[in-house]
């Protein structure tokens, strides 16, 4: 079945830690997304991706960082730099990315936890 | 520039009545327009979208969107709730000429037996 993985569901970080959040598509789609979704607050773009080895900061880039080396793979880190990462994050791909009404499919979100 | 402003973050209806959820956007352009579900614990998926043309739009699950330019809303509604739909619903707009969809800060829909 063609899909979006995001591993793992749940993740523990110190204060001080970074850490990496995978996300996996085989739907064969150009554009990929990460957003952070907080009570209350709806979804946040963190980042986003038109097209392998290339990306742009969304709204609240500070404290994250992210790589585009395949198409399949969008891979999120949470540095230090962070100051609140507590929160649910979700990836998202769409086949295009560009000024269309692509729809987004949604992975299944990773619920980060700092201790 | 785009926006989404969806009044009230919950509504409660009891099983059988008619749900009505409220969005309405600011757009420079004409938009395409988004509303998602998300359970509990899950990410989003699609219930219905409009880009052109009919301005009455259905989805799954039984629901169904109107585009109203001259209110600028797109309200989402069902006319029977069920236990099932209990979940939160998320609109969304993007802009002619915008890559990156905006987000309303979602809705929690409970459904009372």
């Amino acid at each position: 079945d063609g899909g979006i993985t995001q591993s793992p569901k749940y993740l523990f970080r110190k204060e001080g830690q970074n850490v990496t959040l995978s996300c996996e598509q085989n739907l064969n789609h150009d554009a990929m997304y990460w957003y952070r979704q907080d009570p209350g607050q709806g979804l946040r773009l963190i980042y986003y991706s038109q097209i392998v080895n290339d990306f742009q900061k969304g709204d609240i880039a500070e404290g994250y960082s992210v790589s585009r080396e395949k198409k399949e793979s969008f891979p999120l880190t949470v540095t230090s730099a962070q100051k609140n990462p507590t929160a649910f994050y979700l990836c998202a791909s769409s086949p295009t990315g560009g000024a269309i009404p692509d729809t987004q499919y949604f992975g299944p979100g990773t619920r980060l936890t700092v201790l | 520039a785009q926006s989404v402003t969806q009044l009230g973050s919950h509504v409660s209806v009891s099983e059988g009545a008619l749900v009505l959820l409220r969005c309405n956007y600011s757009s420079s352009v004409p938009p395409y327009l988004f509303w998602y579900v998300q359970y509990p614990n899950q990410g989003l998926q699609l219930l219905l979208k409009y880009t052109t043309g009919a301005t009455l739009v259905k989805g799954i699950n039984g629901f169904e969107a109107e585009f109203k330019k001259s209110e600028t809303s797109f309200h989402l509604t069902k006319p029977s709730a069920h236990m099932s739909d209990a979940a939160e619903y998320f609109c969304a707009v993007k802009g002619g000429g915008s890559y990156i969809p905006t987000f309303g800060r979602g809705t929690s829909l409970i459904v009372h037996p």
